[in-house]
Parts: structure tokens; C-alpha cells; sequence
């Protein structure tokens, strides 16, 4: 699985938007970016994920670059329940294919 | 509906003893996973179950790991002769097993191991 790059934590005010970057230029051309997110003492959740399309559900949008070394996930109304370790994945689709998690972006939501 | 559920939620052991984690995934998931997670760090993966059978255990550290699901259910992972750098996070989670490109897996809350 190719590797991610993300910072290591990130400030955001209540009701903003928070951005999230992440790179991945060694993705490969069947590699999905898949996105989760850890509150504090609890198991990952999947928030979205996509191909090379942007792709929005009730969570999220997930902004993927042209040519797939880069996207962003933004929390377009940010919450202080949405303070939690934010993780950028790169897989292959299907199942049985493991998550690879990184030290992920710590966000911090201010009031 | 009821999610992935894992016992003990906590598990203090002493050097040296056997330990066993319990986890029940989702009812009708045939994919079920284990990671573990140390503190500061993002989970790691350990092994992956297809029914009864492990498709991928690469990721157990070592030989004193080892998992089982005997009915292609509830899975138990047990540890030997535990050392202290085993002390950690250990979460499941299981998914469908379609020919989607995408089956999200849902995790457990975890059990926490402290090994003194």
C-alpha cells in the first residue's frame, strides 16, 4: 500500500470548515483513498472515501488532485465532536485488504 | 443495530500469564479483523479472518499470538506468556464480504491491555 503523508495536527474554530491534507504520491492507479477518523477511547469509524472523483456524503467531501498524489477532506461545518485523530488511507478496493494507518492529523475543534 | 462488540473492555494481566480477547462482529460479516493499537500511534494490523479461516495473518508479531473463529463468528485472540510490551489497544472489526470495491469495516471499542 502506498505511503501518506499528513500533519501531525491541526487547529479549526467551531463552524468553520476544517481542511485536512493529505499526500500520497506513490498511489497506484487501483489504490482507493479512504478516509477514518478515532475519537479519544474509542475504535476508528469510516468517514469516505474515493477513486480519483470528489466524492461528498453527510459527513465529509473528500477532494482528490488530478493527478491522485493529493487530497483533502473537509468537515464543512466543523463541531467540537469532531475533534478526534483524523487518518488518510491508501488500498486497493475490495475486502480482505487491510487498513494501513499512519500517525494521522490530530484535530483540534475551538469553540 | 448492534455493532462490533469486544470483552473484556479492560484486561490487567501480570508478566508471564495467558490472556484471551473475545470479539463479536457484526451479524452476517464474514470478514473480521484484528489491530492493535499502541499509545500515540495508529492501529496495526495483526490479522484477517474470511469465515473460519485466517487469509492473512502477516501482521502477528510473533508465535506467542494466535487467533481463532471456530465458527466463522466470534473470534478470540490469545496471547502466551505475555510480555510488557504487548500492553496496548487490541481492536476488531468486521465487514461484508461483497465483490464491491468498497466494504467498510466498523470497529469494536477495543480492550485494553495492561500487562504489569
Amino acid at each position: 500500500d502506498a505511503k501518506t503523508t499528513q500533519p501531525t495536527s491541526m487547529d479549526c474554530a467551531e463552524g468553520r470548515a476544517a481542511n485536512l491534507p493529505c499526500n500520497h504520491s506513490t498511489i497506484s492507479g487501483n489504490e482507493y483513498v479512504y478516509w477514518y477518523r478515532q475519537i479519544h477511547s474509542q475504535g476508528p469509524q469510516y468517514i469516505i472515501h474515493g477513486l480519483k472523483n470528489n466524492e461528498t456524503n453527510e459527513m465529509a467531501s473528500l477532494i482528490i488532485t488530478e493527478d491522485r498524489k493529493s487530497s483533502t477532506l473537509i468537515l464543512p461545518h466543523a463541531t467540537l465532536r469532531d475533534t478526534a485523530v483524523y487518518y488518510c488511507i491508501v488500498r486497493v478496493g475490495g475486502y480482505g485488504n487491510k487498513l494501513v494507518f499512519g500517525a494521522g492529523t490530530i484535530l483540534r475543534v475551538k469553540s | 443495530g448492534a455493532g462490533v462488540s469486544q470483552t473484556p473492555s479492560n484486561k490487567v494481566t501480570e508478566k508471564g500469564k495467558y490472556v484471551e480477547l473475545r470479539c463479536d462482529p457484526i451479524s452476517g460479516h464474514t470478514a473480521l479483523y484484528w489491530y492493535r493499537q499502541s499509545l500515540g500511534q495508529g492501529p496495526e494490523f495483526l490479522i484477517y479472518f474470511q469465515g473460519t479461516g485466517a487469509a492473512d495473518d502477516s501482521g502477528l508479531p510473533n508465535d506467542r499470538f494466535f487467533a481463532v473463529r471456530p465458527e466463522g463468528s466470534v473470534s478470540t485472540l490469545k496471547i502466551q506468556r505475555t510480555e510488557r510490551g504487548d500492553s496496548a489497544v487490541y481492536l476488531c472489526a468486521s465487514s461484508l464480504s461483497t465483490g464491491s470495491d468498497h466494504n467498510e469495516q466498523f470497529f469494536g471499542p477495543g480492550t485494553r491491555l495492561t500487562v504489569l
